[in-house]
């Protein structure tokens, strides 16, 4: 069964600090791995996918099929990169989406 | 993209009742899906509601509790039936479009006395 893991509740990081927000998954097929984002008081939405290998908001994210795993990536947090992020797979042709249990990311002045 | 509005946005249900969620979408789509969100936890597939035929459940979850309508390509309602305190959640209505990204309503907070 597919399964998507983010091992930090919680992760606290100084403005300017690289993050690291990890992913992990489980699935026998060739998954799409995605990251949402949700901001305080507002409707979950995409951050980025991983078949695009775009950068959005000097955010990144590489998928390594040996590791299982889709961390996403910024070198310098800003404040407003405190949300909660979602990690999702979603299986091909079928449309549904399985996320992670999040990350509550929290960028100090 | 797609606009999903979702209402209520938010309900205070006695046990026992039942509340049924309706979720708009703006564009045609062959399936809509229902999550949930638990205070604290992630989002949790309920179902796929599929126009013209029954909805498809996930493991843990049933038609009896959480019966869902599709009547039409844009429109799609879930109810929670028989409500215990323990279906105090957020409920979400989502769409995915060309199976690439999923857009999301903005959710029904429900809470349960």
């Amino acid at each position: 069964a597919q399964r998507v893991t983010q091992p930090e509740k919680l992760l606290s990081v100084f403005k300017g600090a690289p993050v690291e927000l990890k992913c992990n998954y489980s699935y026998s097929g060739s998954p799409e791995l995605f990251w949402y984002v949700q901001y305080s008081r507002q409707r979950l939405q995409l951050l980025l996918r991983h078949i695009s290998r775009e950068s959005i908001k000097g955010f990144t994210a590489d998928l390594n099929k040996g590791e299982t795993s889709f961390h996403l990536k910024k070198p310098f947090a800003q404040e407003e990169d405190s949300a909660m992020y979602y990690c999702a797979l979603s299986l091909h042709n079928f449309n549904k989406f399985y996320f992670g249990s999040g990350t509550k990311l929290n960028v100090k002045p | 993209s797609a606009v999903i509005s979702q209402k209520p946005s938010r309900d205070i249900c006695q046990r026992g009742t039942s509340l049924t969620i309706q979720c708009q979408v703006d564009s045609q789509v062959t399936m809509m899906f229902w999550y949930r969100q638990q205070p604290g936890q992630s989002l949790t597939l309920i179902a796929t509601a599929n126009q013209g035929s029954e909805a498809t459940y996930e493991s843990g979850f049933v038609i009896d509790k959480f019966p869902i309508s599709r009547p039409n390509l844009t429109f799609s309602t879930l109810t929670v039936s028989n409500m215990s305190p323990e279906d105090s959640s957020i409920y979400l209505c989502s769409v995915s479009l060309m199976n690439t990204e999923a857009f999301f309503g903005q959710g029904t907070r429900l809470t349960v006395v």
